[in-house]
């Protein structure tokens, strides 16, 4: 079955900086994969997602890459603020299945003021 | 607010009871999945409903069972439940068109078993 590794674990950056967490997957038929953001005691919120046939997507100050030989996509998010503090999960699919989400373990992220 | 909900929110259950947790999807969403996040770590897929049938099943054992009934909503049963049974249980709703794979989580059931 698929595998999602996601680094790093914990993140602290200043805010306005620019904050970075990368995934890797193991199965190759995934084509889908979103990103979620999770406040404390909140459910999980999609904020973004590519697809395989997508390179690079943009939301405003969010942005994930994606790199399918080497089978990792990663999370950017610019200028950072306090209330991008949260938990934030890659997760890999085979999108068009039914998007059975497989998770990374998660990247705990504090801007600091 | 992503238009799913899930009740009850908490729950406190003791070890060997049964439970069910229920689930309403986002309007024009056919699919439902669960997941079990333990405390620090990453969601868990359980299993998908679609169109009233299970499609797909993760690592967890025969006494996690579920439903989806015709207007799309869901349950999760589990019986003879553990202590390591406690965790956050999420639902999530998407559809199979092809424009959207966005899955939307409800606000989650805390279950502790004690």
């Amino acid at each position: 079955g698929e595998n999602v590794e996601q680094h790093p674990s914990t993140l602290s950056v200043q805010e306005g900086d620019s904050a970075v967490i990368k995934c890797t997957y193991s199965d190759s038929a995934s084509n889908y994969f979103p990103w979620y953001k999770q406040e404390l005691g909140k459910r999980p919120q999609l904020i973004i997602d590519i697809r395989s046939n997508v390179g690079e997507k943009k939301d405003q100050r969010i942005a994930v890459t994606l790199n399918k030989t080497a089978k990792h996509f990663s999370l950017h998010i610019t200028e950072t603020q306090p209330e991008d503090s949260a938990v934030y999960f890659c997760a890999a699919s085979r999108g068009a299945a039914g998007n059975k989400l497989t998770f990374g373990g998660g990247t705990r992220v504090l801007v600091k003021p | 607010e992503t238009g799913v909900t899930q009740s009850p929110t908490h729950l406190i259950k003791t070890r060997g009871q049964q439970v069910t947790l229920r689930c309403s999807s986002q309007s024009g969403h056919n699919t439902v999945s669960w997941y079990q996040q333990a405390l620090g770590q990453g969601p868990q897929f359980i299993f998908q409903y679609y169109r009233e049938e299970e499609n797909g099943r993760g690592n967890f054992p025969p006494r996690f069972s579920g439903l989806q009934f015709p207007n799309y909503s869901s349950e999760l049963n589990v019986n003879a439940l553990e202590l390591d049974d406690s965790a956050l249980y999420l639902c999530a709703s998407s559809t199979r068109d092809r424009g959207n794979w966005g899955a939307f989580f409800g606000q989650g059931t805390r279950l502790t078993v004690v």
